[in-house]
């Protein structure tokens, strides 16, 4: 069982926007500091989407942005895309020298 | 090119040892914090194990704790990870990861562990 939550699927049509949550509220998320975003796609390598809460990684579209507030974090898709049909995880710092992630939210475009 | 080359991952028996081995490329090594994060089939991301670039600083997961060992040699650009006292739920792709900025923003096409009897 991950130690961070995450909504197993979530939806859209092209060009809408898409929201996809991450919650630390277990003990062992520590202070879920510099929560970090990586997009899957099947038999692919993970790619670094959203860094240190909201910051993009030289290359990755700016249709692609993260917040955070509290023990909440959010990964925003605007602008649908086909190419954006992947699983989606989130990770994060706890403060204590370790990460933890999430179980992945597979992420449609209909 | 930043690279990162996994290798080492096979079949082994409960209770069995083995060694992955990561070589880098494309960036100055000696700078990098370095982690090992798996995914076992069907799953999530799971982060394992890191180091620190100069100091020798290591974590782990719990679930590692005394059976895993995570190494550097900065003078051969090189990680590893010696898996000990190996159980089924260790079945996993080990994948090799640059860590930076609190985020793994490189990572190796990965390493397959499977444990099985």
């Amino acid at each position: 069982q991950s130690v961070l939550t995450q909504t197993a699927s979530v939806s859209g049509s092209p060009g809408q926007s898409i929201t996809i949550s991450c919650s630390g509220t277990r003990s062992d998320a520590g202070r879920f500091d510099f929560v970090s975003w990586y997009q899957q796609h099947p038999g692919m390598v993970p790619k670094l989407m959203i860094y240190e809460d909201n910051k993009r990684p030289s290359g990755v579209s700016c249709r692609f942005s993260g917040s955070k507030s509290g023990k909440t974090a959010s990964l925003t898709i605007s602008g649908l895309q086909t190419e954006d049909e992947a699983d989606y995880y989130c990770c994060s710092d706890t403060g204590r020298g370790t990460y933890v992630c999430g179980s992945g939210t597979k992420a449609s475009v209909l | 090119e930043v690279q990162l080359v996994e290798s080492g991952g096979d079949l082994v028996r409960p209770g069995g040892s083995l060694r992955l081995s990561c070589t880098a490329s494309g960036f100055i090594f000696s700078n990098h914090w370095m982690s090992w994060v798996r995914q076992a089939p069907g799953k999530g991301l799971e982060w394992v194990a890191k180091v620190d670039p100069v100091h020798g600083g290591i974590t782990y997961v719990d679930s590692v704790k005394g059976r895993f060992i995570i190494s550097r040699d900065n003078a051969k650009n090189s990680l590893y990870l010696q898996m000990n006292s190996l159980r089924v739920e260790d079945t996993a792709l080990y994948y090799c990861v640059k860590d930076e900025a609190h985020a793994f923003n490189v990572w190796g096409q990965g390493t397959m562990v499977t444990v099985s009897s």
